[in-house]
């Protein structure tokens, strides 16, 4: 079946610093690609989101870039602060079809 | 816009009992509901995906019989798992997809902690 794999599973940096997770998906026909940041025992909220008619998305400290040919995204993080502490999910998905989510990053940052 | 809410937010109950979660859209049309089960630290897991007005589709391996879905109108979903056992102990999150600018958008509810005792 399809599946998104996402690294790394844990990601510890230093406040300040940046950090960088990996999603790489299958279904060639994905193209919509959120990010979800979940803090312990709350909801996923969706945190920035990108189209397949786009490269590279940004907000703020977020940014996220897509590769469709190589089936890659990855949500860049930076200026770290303690309170981007939390687990990362990405998410591959089509209209119509279920939303596909990698395996998540726990992030931490020190201060 | 885009607020999903979910309730109860956390239940116990005794094994044997059936316990009735819902899933609630507040602010637009959720053609589409999901529920999830998620165990500690781990990801996402999907237990059934609900269209409204039409039966659920389940995961493999997810009993249909234990984890009773309706999706009455376009802004509730239920979640019902009948005769609780420990093991079905867990954080459950439903999350909403609509129509329009959120067709593929998925927002979540806040989850539902429950304990069988």
């Amino acid at each position: 079946g399809e599946n998104v794999e996402q690294h790394p599973s844990t990601l510890s940096v230093q406040e300040g610093d940046s950090a960088v997770i990996k999603c790489t998906y299958s279904d060639s026909a994905s193209n919509y690609f959120p990010w979800y940041k979940q803090e312990l025992g709350k909801r996923p909220q969706l945190i920035i989101d990108i189209r397949s008619n786009v490269g590279e998305k940004k907000d703020q400290r977020i940014a996220v870039t897509l590769n469709k040919t190589a089936k890659h995204f990855s949500l860049h993080i930076t200026e770290t602060q303690p309170e981007d502490s939390a687990v990362y999910f990405c998410a591959a998905s089509r209209a119509g079809f279920k939303t596909i989510f990698g395996a998540g990053t726990r992030l931490f940052v020190k201060a | 816009g885009a607020v999903v809410s979910q309730h109860p937010s956390w239940v116990i109950c005794k094994s044997g009992t059936s316990v009735k979660i819902e899933c609630r859209s507040l602010d637009f049309q959720a053609t589409t509901m999901f529920w999830y089960r998620q165990f500690p630290k781990q990801s996402l897991m999907l237990m059934a995906t609900s269209n409204e007005g039409s039966k659920a589709t389940y995961e493999q391996g997810v009993e249909k019989d234990k984890f009773l879905i309706n999706h009455a109108s376009l802004t509730l979903s239920t979640l019902t798992v009948t005769s609780a056992h420990p093991e079905d102990s867990s954080f459950y999150i439903c999350s909403a997809r609509g129509t329009g600018g959120f067709a593929d958008e998925q927002y979540f509810g806040p989850g539902t902690r429950l304990t069988v005792t």
